[in-house]
């Protein structure tokens, strides 16, 4: 069993809709982080949070440390926000990474 | 504002084959990481380097060496390559090795046939 599993793998979703994508962790870790990864390949940081929720434009992030869980939240979502979202967790020296959920936004 | 700079971005090699993977940072960052992401799996780290003069093995670090040549490099070599080293390959760094966002290269895409 993976130490950082996401659900759902795959998301297709219509312009405008709210998403969530959620990330379940099994090891106990100093951070949580949210990437994306576009079609292109690189990958972007989005989030890095240990407690609470934070903010930036439409997306949110979330962290329930004692039920080792976390959502990203895209809200108005558009076809710019199809990407690959990954959760990481930090147990230092290295992260552990889910295997990712493929977001698609149709117009 | 270059950031983490990974060259070559495609490579094809034959079985056997050596080459070494180039990653270079501007960040002043400590730590440097070298991951590889094969489908429907997560990222995986190979080796990393906490600090200059210092590496340590990952979670898949059989077929690689790497060299931290100085605090802005951080080079990946594969001695002789098979075809379970296709893959995509991804340097990053960051500050310290805990509680900084990562900084990640732009990726090789790997072919051995």
């Amino acid at each position: 069993k993976n130490e950082v599993e996401q659900s759902p793998q795959n998301l297709t979703a219509q312009e405008g809709e709210f998403i969530t994508i959620n990330c379940s962790y099994s090891v106990g870790i100093s951070a949580l982080h949210w990437l994306q990864q576009h079609p292109g390949g690189g990958i972007v940081s989005l989030f890095m949070l240990s407690s609470g929720k934070k903010k930036h434009g439409r997306l949110i992030a979330t962290i329930n440390i004692q039920e080792k869980h976390s959502s990203l939240h895209i809200t108005a979502s558009h076809p710019r926000d199809s990407a690959v979202y990954i959760c990481a967790v930090d147990v230092s020296p290295d992260m552990r990474f889910g295997a990712g959920t493929r977001l698609t936004v149709k117009p | 504002n270059a950031g983490v700079t990974q060259t070559p971005k495609f490579q094809v090699l034959k079985t056997g084959q050596s080459m070494t993977l180039q990653c270079a940072q501007d960040m002043n960052h400590n730590s440097m990481y070298w991951y590889r992401q094969d489908p429907g799996m997560g990222l995986r780290l190979i080796y990393y380097s906490a600090s200059e003069g210092t590496t340590d093995k990952g979670e898949v670090p059989n077929g690689y060496n790497v060299s931290r040549l100085n605090k802005r490099e951080f080079s990946l070599r594969l001695e002789s390559a098979a075809p379970s080293q296709t893959s995509v390959y991804f340097c990053a760094s960051r500050m310290t090795v805990s509680n900084y966002g990562y900084t990640f290269g732009s990726g090789t895409r790997l072919t051995v046939v």
